[in-house]
Order: C-alpha cells, then structure tokens, then sequence
C-alpha cells in the first residue's frame, strides 16, 4: 500500500466527540476515495472527492459526516458527534486522471468508540 | 448501493490446492479489478481487467474479464499459507470513477 499514507492507523473517541480522519493520496492523483469497512464486511462507498469538489457523496450518511479535499494537504473525513455505531475501519483511495484507472488504498484508520 | 455478488464466501483449501472464486453483476463493467486484503491492512490491487475475454495473469494468479461483461473470475494456483486473505473484485462502468466492491472471498489455507 506504499503511496497512499493514511493517519491515524487507529483512533480512540469517546461519544460525542469528533474524529478527524486525514489521507494524503499517492503522488500525482488527484482524486480520492474513502470507505467504511464492517468486520466481517466488504467496502461500502462514503465520498468521492477531486481537488476542492465533492463529486458523489451518495454513501454518506446526510448528518455528522463531511469531507473535504483541499487545494493544499490532505483529504479529511470528519466524523461530529461521533456514535458507537461510527466504529469501523475506514479506508482511503486515490487514483489518478484517467477514466477507470485502479485505486490504490491506504491501510486504513481504525476508529473505535468508548 | 449495489454490490457484486463473489462466489464463494470463503473457503478452506490444503496447501498446493488450486482455487477458483468469480464475482457476478447484474450490469455490464468495462473494467474489473481484484485486490486482496490481509487482516489490519488495506486492500492491495492484484489484477486490473480492461477488456471482455481479457486473460490477465500476476504470478500464480490469473484472472479473466467474461465475456459478457458481468462477471470475472481469479484463479490461484499451488497455493501456500500466504494465500490467506479476503479476495475483494471491484467493477466499474464507463466513464465513472465509482468502483462498486463486492462482498468479499475468505480464503484459508490449511498447511
């Protein structure tokens, strides 16, 4: 998974609080992905997202959750208030510019909720 | 959202056995993508499949593009206890970026 750095590996948050995901996406892409994952589960799409523009936010949930890709630095998937129910691996994806080229994932943030 | 279907679930093999798992869509994909994923890591891309009928081979794994387009399958051959992982295929339409996963192959190798 070298190129796609993604931090923290694991993150601890009690109810309420709020989590702050980043990925920083291989070189040269320019668009980013992230996913949730279940134990037990396969990926499910959140957010995909280009440099300052949200392109399809169709899988994540309308409250408490945003993302953003700014011109400069990562992309972060913000959690507010966060829930038990929040806890999963989340997964960050970049490609590059040309259509269906692969993406390439990071190895993921472990969020976990007190 | 809608999921690909992979076949199967998950499986126990010996050690040199070979293996076979195939995922299915109900629509039509130009591209497939394979990608394994071992416990505490993210997923790694294997094979990428760009063509109907394409035979794509990476070492001891080969997978093909269906000829229909929707559906793809993975071949491990002689496997070893490295092997051991979820085998996730991915499918996308053209000109989309949006890759729909499927649900996963649990793969265990019995030494």
């Amino acid at each position: 998974n070298a190129g796609v750095m993604q931090n923290p590996r694991h993150l601890v948050r009690r109810r309420g609080q709020e989590a702050r995901l980043r990925c920083s996406p291989m070189k040269g892409h320019s668009h980013v992905y992230w996913y949730r994952q279940l134990p037990e589960e396969g990926l499910k799409f959140m957010v995909y997202l280009q440099k300052e523009n949200i392109i399809d936010e169709s899988g994540m949930p309308k409250e408490r959750f945003s993302a953003e890709f700014p011109k400069e630095g990562p992309s972060i998937l913000r959690i507010q208030q966060v829930v038990r129910g929040d806890s999963a691996a989340y997964f960050c994806a970049s490609s590059g510019q040309d259509s269906n080229q692969p993406q390439h994932f990071g190895d993921g943030t472990r969020l976990s909720i007190l | 959202g809608q999921q690909l279907n992979q076949s199967p679930q998950s499986m126990f093999i010996q050690e040199g056995e070979d293996v076979s798992m195939n995922c299915t869509s109900s629509s039509i994909f130009n591209t497939w993508l394979w990608y394994k994923q071992d416990p505490g890591e993210g997923p790694v891309l294997l094979i990428a499949l760009y063509k109907a009928g394409e035979l794509t081979s990476n070492g001891r794994l080969t997978a093909q593009f269906g000829i229909t387009r929707k559906d793809s399958f993975l071949n491990i051959s002689a496997s070893i206890p490295s092997d051991v992982g979820i085998y996730f295929c991915a499918g996308t339409t053209s000109g989309t970026y949006k890759y729909i996963f499927g649900t996963g192959t649990r793969l265990k190798v019995l030494a």
